[in-house]
């Protein structure tokens, strides 16, 4: 399987703390994505950067991209209680055009 | 208000007998797909499509068909049930820009095999 890994599997911190999530993944890709699941709901999409891009912002997200290494990380700044969800990576290797999943991290942000 | 609608939602049924999943979505996405969520094992692609008439497997097809006879719909279809296929559904659609797929996803069907 093609399928990435998140790291940690779950994490839990308090309100106003900072959260990184990192990915791992096998194969060179096009792009890299994080998506955002609320419990049980569908997936919502929050960032994407490019294969060619090592480091992209969008308000409080941070995500960084190590193509040499196959990994990715995610940082939520000034954690707030919405931010509690499951968070996944999303790979398009550049073989094809499916998309592969990793575990996921679940994310508890204490009031 | 853009979207991708599935349904059912909730669906329990027997073993052997037939059932379509349907998936639409009304923002005029070339690139339509479905997904399975089991715990502990994230989302797993079954197939996907490019475009109308185009459809490929994913990861894990055995034991489901899909079609793509239109543009905004794309059904799945569980010929006979099993078990195994008891999971948490999605569909998910992206326009395809720049070799880009930013997927938006439907709210899951969940499906129970007896």
């Amino acid at each position: 399987s093609q399928q990435g890994e998140e790291d940690p599997q779950a994490l839990s911190i308090q309100e106003g703390e900072n959260a990184t999530m990192n990915c791992s993944y096998k194969t060179s890709i096009n792009n890299l994505q994080w998506y955002r699941q609320n419990s049980g709901r569908g997936l919502v999409h929050l960032i994407l950067i490019r294969s060619n891009e090592r480091e992209k912002h969008s308000g409080r997200l941070r995500v960084t991209l190590d193509t040499s290494k196959k990994s990715s990380s995610l940082l939520i700044t000034a954690s707030r209680a919405a931010d509690t969800a499951s968070y996944f990576c999303a790979t398009d290797p550049n073989t094809g055009n499916q998309f592969y999943f990793g575990t996921g991290t679940s994310l508890t942000v204490i009031p | 208000e853009a979207q991708v609608t599935q349904n059912p939602r909730y669906l329990i049924t027997v073993t052997g007998k037939k059932l379509t999943v349907t998936c639409s979505q009304n923002m005029n996405h070339e690139y339509m797909s479905w997904y399975r969520q089991d715990p502990g094992l994230g989302l797993r692609q079954i197939y996907y499509s490019m475009n109308v008439e185009v459809t490929d497997k994913g990861d894990v097809p055995e034991g489901y068909k899909v079609s793509r006879k239109e543009k905004r719909n794309f059904p799945l279809i569980l010929e006979s049930p099993s078990p195994n296929q008891t999971s948490l559904y999605f569909c998910a659609s992206s326009r395809i820009q720049g070799g880009s797929y930013e997927q938006y996803f439907g709210p899951g069907t969940r499906l129970t095999v007896t």
